[in-house]
C-alpha cells in the first residue's frame, strides 16, 4: 500500500481557502486517492476521490498533479463546523488487499473566527 | 435509523474479562471493517472482511478476534481484555469492486474502557 504523509496540523480562519497537501510517492498505477472527514468521537466522513487532474464535489475539490504523488484537498470559504481531522487514503479499489482502506493520523485542521 | 449500527455505545468492562462488540449494516455491503482509534493515532486496521467467508487481519489484530456471521454482521471480540484496549472502536462498510468501493460508512462507535 502506498504510505501518505500529511502535515499533522494547520490553523484558518473563517471564510478563507484551505488547502492541505498529501505526498504518496509510491502511488501505483491502480490506486485512487480518497480524502475522509471525521469530527470528535464521530466515525469518519468520506468527502472526495480522484485519480488524476481535478476532481470537484460540493463540498471540495481535489487537485492531482500529472506525476500523482501528491494531492491536495481544498476546502472553500470554511467556516468553524470544518474544524475536523482529513484523511488522505490511497488505494486499488478493484483489488481487495489493495483497499484495506488504511488510515494514517490524518490532518488536524482548526478553524477560528 | 442508521445505516451502520454499533452496541454498545459505551461499555465499562473489567480486565479478563470477555466482551463484544456488534456491528451490523443495512447497506448490503459485502466488506466490512473494525478500527480502533486512540488519541493522536488516527483510525488503526483490527481486522477486515470481504466476504462472509473471508477474514483477515489488519494493523494490529493480536488480543482481538472477529465473527462475520452474516453479510450484515461483523463482531469484534476481545477474548481477555487489557486497560490498554481502551479505545474507541469503529465499525465501518464498504461496496465491493467498482471505482467508487473506496467510500466506507462508519458507525457511530464504542467506547470501550478497560478497567
Amino acid at each position: 500500500l502506498a504510505k501518505t504523509t500529511q502535515p499533522i496540523s494547520m490553523d484558518s480562519y473563517e471564510g478563507q481557502e484551505v488547502n492541505i497537501t498529501c505526498s504518496h510517492n509510491n502511488i501505483a498505477t491502480n490506486d485512487y486517492i480518497t480524502w475522509y472527514q471525521q469530527f470528535p468521537s464521530q466515525g469518519p466522513r468520506f468527502i472526495i476521490q480522484g485519480y488524476k487532474t481535478k476532481v470537484t464535489n460540493e463540498v471540495a475539490s481535489l487537485f492531482i498533479p500529472a506525476d500523482r504523488k501528491s494531492s491536495t484537498l481544498s476546502l472553500p470559504r470554511v467556516s468553524l463546523s470544518d474544524t475536523a481531522v482529513y484523511y488522505c487514503l490511497v488505494g486499488d479499489p478493484f483489488t481487495g488487499g489493495g483497499n484495506k482502506l488504511t488510515f494514517g493520523t490524518g490532518t488536524q485542521l482548526k478553524v477560528e473566527l | 435509523d442508521a445505516d451502520v449500527t454499533q452496541t454498545p455505545r459505551n461499555r465499562i468492562t473489567k480486565t479478563g474479562k470477555r466482551i463484544m462488540l456488534e456491528c451490523s449494516q443495512t447497506k448490503g455491503h459485502d466488506r466490512m471493517y473494525w478500527y480502533r482509534q486512540d488519541p493522536g493515532l488516527g483510525l488503526r486496521l483490527i481486522y477486515y472482511s470481504f466476504d462472509v467467508k473471508d477474514i483477515n487481519k489488519g494493523e494490529i489484530s493480536d488480543g482481538y478476534s472477529v465473527s462475520r456471521q452474516a453479510q450484515a454482521k461483523f463482531s469484534l471480540s476481545l477474548e481477555s481484555a487489557i486497560p490498554n484496549q481502551t479505545a474507541l472502536y469503529f465499525c465501518a462498510t464498504s461496496d465491493a469492486g467498482g471505482e467508487r468501493n473506496t467510500e466506507a460508512f462508519f458507525g457511530q462507535g464504542t467506547r470501550l474502557t478497560v478497567v
